[in-house]
């Protein structure tokens, strides 16, 4: 994997029901993983930063995974909320290098 | 200070013309991140400062795009003679970390969006 890339670009899913997505990305001189929750008109807010291979962090209903080995990442959301219609952003970082490269993103819409 | 703020919001240009957008960061973070998204694209790393020293410049900031931070606190981009191809969000973040060490979590601002005619 050279770029990092989320999957699906987007999802409708019913209020109540649970969902995840999948951030894969390069895992030769990695740092750090980062999930970004952005919401239209707003700032990108921060989710989770991850660094350890099998890190797990949790927010609430929100949790994500880490996997450094395979180079992946898992966001779960539970019982899904109209307020967590947002685009969900991952980026990774590496060792020596400052800029965060980014995936296209996830655009989860919950439907009421 | 309750976060990154850019100013302005949005911005409506005409092509050729110059324009400048004003990043102010979280009070005391050192480091400062200018990225730009454009349509169906993830945000797209520009440069950053470490202070007032731009210390990295990616290879999408042409010679038409200026960033500087001169007294190490808010910064400045400024495109010139723009073109349709500029249109896009362009977000900074901010980060606090010890000289010379790697940051950690970057604070992003809610962006100016451009637009060139």
């Amino acid at each position: 994997i050279l770029n990092v890339e989320q999957s699906p670009q987007s999802l409708h899913v019913q209020e109540g029901d649970s969902t995840n997505f999948t951030c894969s990305f390069p895992s030769s001189n990695f740092y750090a993983l980062h999930w970004y929750r952005w919401e239209t008109a707003k700032s990108p807010e921060a989710l989770f930063v991850m660094t350890l291979n099998g890190d797990e962090k949790k927010k609430g209903r929100i949790s994500a995974t880490l996997n450094t080995k395979e180079g992946y990442s898992y966001l779960y959301i539970k019982g899904s909320q109209p307020e967590d219609s947002a685009t969900y952003l991952c980026a990774s970082s590496n060792f020596g290098n400052e800029k965060l490269t980014f995936g296209t993103g996830t655009r989860l819409t919950i439907i009421p | 200070d309750t976060g990154v703020s850019q100013n302005p919001r949005h911005k409506i240009t005409k092509r050729g013309q110059n324009v400048t957008f004003r990043c102010d960061p979280i009070s005391e973070h050192n480091r400062l991140y200018w990225y730009r998204q454009t349509l169906g694209q993830g945000p797209e790393f520009l440069t950053y400062f470490q202070n007032e020293a731009q210390l990295e410049k990616s290879r999408l900031l042409s010679d038409r795009f200026s960033a500087e931070r001169p007294k190490g606190s808010f910064s400045t981009l400024e495109i010139q003679r723009t073109e349709q191809g500029d249109s896009a969000m362009y977000l900074c973040a901010s980060s606090s970390a010890p000289s010379g060490g790697p940051s950690y979590e970057q604070y992003f601002g809610p962006g100016t969006r451009l637009t060139v005619t």
